[in-house]
C-alpha cells in the first residue's frame, strides 16, 4: 500500500527566505508526482508535475525534484512572498492503478 | 481550454436528509473522474474514480454511492446523511493515460447537523 509523508506538517518563515517541502512516498512504482496548493476553503491548484523519468520541473520561482529509488521530492520556494501562504499537497500516481494517493500537506505561513 | 464545475458550493443538511453532489467537466471528453473528501485539518481521501460513463470504483465503503451518467458529469449522493459525512468534497479529473496531470474543482462544503 501506497504511503505519502509530508514533513513539516507546518512551517512559518519570513518574507524573502528560501524554503523546502519535502514528500516522501514508500512505494517507487510511480507514474508521476504532482505538487498542489490549497488556499483554505478553496479547492486545489496544480503547480508542477513530474514524470518518473523526470529528476526535476521549474516553474517561476518553484522547483521540484524527483527521485524515484528513495522515495522523496522536494519544492523548492525561491524568495518566499506572503502571498505563497497555504497548504501544499504531493500526490503520487500510482502505476497501473489509475489513482492517486496524497500526503496530508505542509501548510506554510510567510510572515511579511 | 478545460474548466470543472461543482455545485452547489456550500451545503447543509439534516441526519437521514438525501444527497446530491454535482461535478461536470467542460473542454475535454471522456477523461477520467474522481470524487474526495477532505475533513477539517486532514488530507484527501479518494471516495469514487471512474474511467468511462458507467464505470465506478469505489475505494472507501460508506453510505455514499456515485454516478457517471454522462461522459462529463460524476454524481455523489447519499440516500440518508450522517454527522460523518460533513466535509469539504472536491471534484477532479485527468485525461488518463501516462500524462496524468489532476485537476481539481472549487469543492462543495457539506455540513450535517
Amino acid at each position: 500500500k501506497q504511503e505519502v509523508t509530508q514533513i513539516p506538517a507546518a512551517l512559518s518563515v519570513p518574507e524573502g527566505e528560501n524554503l523546502v517541502l519535502n514528500c516522501s512516498f514508500t512505494d517507487s512504482a510511480i507514474y508521476n508526482l504532482q505538487w498542489f496548493r490549497q488556499d483554505p476553503g478553496k479547492g486545489l491548484t496544480s503547480l508542477l508535475l513530474i514524470q518518473s523519468s523526470q529528476r526535476e520541473q521549474t516553474s517561476g520561482r518553484l522547483n521540484a525534484s524527483l527521485d524515484k529509488s528513495s522515495g522523496r521530492s522536494t519544492l523548492y520556494i525561491a524568495a518566499s512572498q506572503p502571498g505563497d501562504s497555504a497548504t501544499y499537497l504531493c500526490a503520487v500516481f500510482r502505476a497501473n492503478a489509475g489513482k492517486s494517493t496524497f500526503g496530508d500537506g505542509t501548510t506554510l505561513t510567510v510572515k511579511p | 481550454s478545460q474548466t470543472i464545475h461543482q455545485w452547489p458550493a456550500t451545503l447543509v443538511q439534516p441526519v437521514g436528509s438525501p444527497l446530491s453532489l454535482e461535478c461536470t467537466v467542460e473542454g475535454t471528453s471522456n477523461p477520467n473522474l474522481y470524487w474526495y473528501r477532505q475533513a477539517a485539518g486532514r488530507g484527501l481521501q479518494l471516495l469514487f474514480y471512474s474511467v468511462g460513463i458507467g464505470q465506478i470504483s469505489s475505494e472507501v465503503p460508506q453510505n455514499l454511492s456515485a454516478s457517471r451518467p454522462q461522459d462529463r458529469q460524476f454524481i455523489l449522493s447519499s440516500k440518508k446523511l450522517l454527522l460523518s459525512d460533513s466535509g469539504f468534497y472536491l471534484c477532479a479529473w485527468n485525461r488518463g493515460g501516462y500524462y496524468n496531470e489532476q485537476f481539481f474543482g472549487p469543492g462543495t462544503r457539506l455540513t450535517v447537523l
